[in-house]
């Protein structure tokens, strides 16, 4: 079955700190991969996604994400963080098939950044 | 453009009652899907409707059922509530054609069972 894996539950940075969350997925066949964010007190949107081509991807925010197949992992990145992006950031997969299906989504890492 | 719309923002509910949640998706979209999100989890998709029919069902019992109207509007039904079910439920909306596969979330209902 697929699983998606986030290693760290909080995470605590200053400001202009940069940042990497990780996440790893179990699955064998193709994949397509989603970094969701939910604000304090707002609904969960859309940070970034990859479906196929540069495993390097941008999103909002001066987010960026990279594609490791080898290594099954989505990791997200930003190079100084705000106070603003204080959230709970979640990563999903859903396979090659099921575009448009079933979201798979990992537990969440709490992001908290002090100014 | 009126995102996805969830009505009620909160509820509470005893044991054993029965309960129904609504969703209407964000303009232009067809599908509905719905996700329960316990504290401190991640989403986990309970099934999805497209074309008033169910496309792709979770890991989820019988208990939860859902309909999907003509306006593409949709509500999630959860039967013989039980304390386990107090959680977030979530109302994602998408164009099913469409090959972005981005879904759009509402803000949820907040559901407590007593």
């Amino acid at each position: 079955a697929q699983s998606v894996s986030q290693h760290n539950h909080h995470v605590i940075l200053s400001e202009a700190a940069s940042l990497e969350l990780g996440c790893n997925y179990s699955y064998g066949g193709t994949v397509n991969l989603f970094w969701y964010v939910q604000y304090p007190g707002q609904h969960l949107q859309l940070l970034l996604k990859y479906f196929s081509g540069d495993p390097l991807v941008k999103g909002i925010k001066g987010f960026e994400a990279e594609f490791i197949k080898s290594k099954f992992s989505f990791n997200l990145r930003k190079p100084s963080v705000q106070w603003s992006d204080t959230a709970e950031y979640f990563c999903a997969v859903t396979s090659e098939g099921n575009q448009g299906g079933k979201l798979i989504f990992g537990q969440g890492t709490e992001l908290s950044v002090k100014p | 453009d009126a995102g996805v719309t969830q009505s009620p923002t909160h509820l509470i509910k005893t044991r054993g009652q029965q309960v129904t949640l609504r969703c209407s998706p964000k303009s232009g979209h067809d599908t509905v899907s719905w996700y329960q999100q316990a504290l401190g989890q991640g989403p986990q998709f309970i099934f999805q409707y497209y074309e008033e029919e169910e496309r792709q069902r979770g890991n989820f019992p019988d208990r939860f059922s859902g309909h999907q109207f003509p306006n593409y509007s949709s509500e999630l039904n959860v039967n013989a509530l039980l304390l386990g079910d107090s959680a977030l439920y979530l109302c994602a909306s998408s164009f099913y054609p469409d090959h972005s596969y981005e879904q759009y979330f509402g803000p949820g209902t907040r559901l407590t069972v007593t």
